[in-house]
């Protein structure tokens, strides 16, 4: 079935620091890739989205670009702050929209 | 503004007592999902449904029922028989296409006391 991968956290950066965050999948055909954010005792939201093949998804600084040749979908920012301080999620939606992947999440720690 | 409210915010439970989640949405979106995140894990499917009066087991459904008797309310019920509820539940919804993505209430925490 699809899955997704996500790096191991907890992944903890200096204030300013260049951040990347790992996602690869597995899936049949080509879904539509997903990276939510999770802030302490909050609910997820959406970060940004990619829906096909050399797509960028982009929001807030943050961007991930849909690489079909190595089924990857990494989440980079080019200097972080500490109120990004949280939990990100990698997702996939199937073709059909039925069947929604999540990954096992990275938290994320940003030090002054 | 349309959005999706979960409530309480905070819930205690008894031993021995079922409990009530209740989740609302305006967005006008067929399908909804409840799933369970323990401490520093992941996401795991609870139930969800996708027309009105219809739903299905997720992974880990045992202990727990469902209704949606109507598109906009999804209510969880956590039962007695689960045996280990102490959790922060999120319930989601969405259109049913591969492009759109889940919109996520602020979730309930649960406590056994």
């Amino acid at each position: 079935g699809d899955s997704v991968t996500q790096m191991e956290g907890p992944v903890t950066l200096s204030e300013e620091a260049f951040l990347t965050i790992n996602c690869t999948y597995t899936a049949t055909g080509y879904p539509s890739l997903f990276w939510y954010v999770q802030y302490p005792g909050e609910g997820l939201q959406l970060l940004l989205k990619a829906t096909k093949a050399d797509d960028k998804g982009s929001n807030k600084g943050f961007e991930a670009t849909y690489r079909k040749e190595t089924t990857s979908f990494h989440l980079e920012k080019g200097s972080v702050q500490v109120s990004d301080s949280a939990v990100y999620f990698c997702a996939l939606s199937d073709l059909r929209g039925q069947n929604f992947v999540f990954g096992p999440g990275t938290r994320l720690s940003v030090l002054p | 503004d349309g959005g999706i409210t979960q409530s309480p915010k905070y819930l205690f439970r008894k031993e021995g007592q079922n409990v009530t989640l209740s989740c609302e949405q305006n967005l006008n979106h067929d399908a909804m999902y409840w799933y369970r995140q323990d401490p520093g894990q992941g996401l795991r499917l609870i139930y969800y449904s996708q027309i009105v009066n219809d739903f299905q087991k997720g992974d880990i459904a045992e202990g727990y029922s469902v209704s949606r008797e109507k598109k906009e309310s999804f209510p969880l019920t956590v039962t007695s028989a689960q045996k280990n509820p102490t959790a922060f539940y999120l319930c989601a919804s969405s259109i049913i296409s591969p492009n759109y993505g889940y919109t996520f209430g602020s979730g309930t925490r649960l406590t056994v006391v």
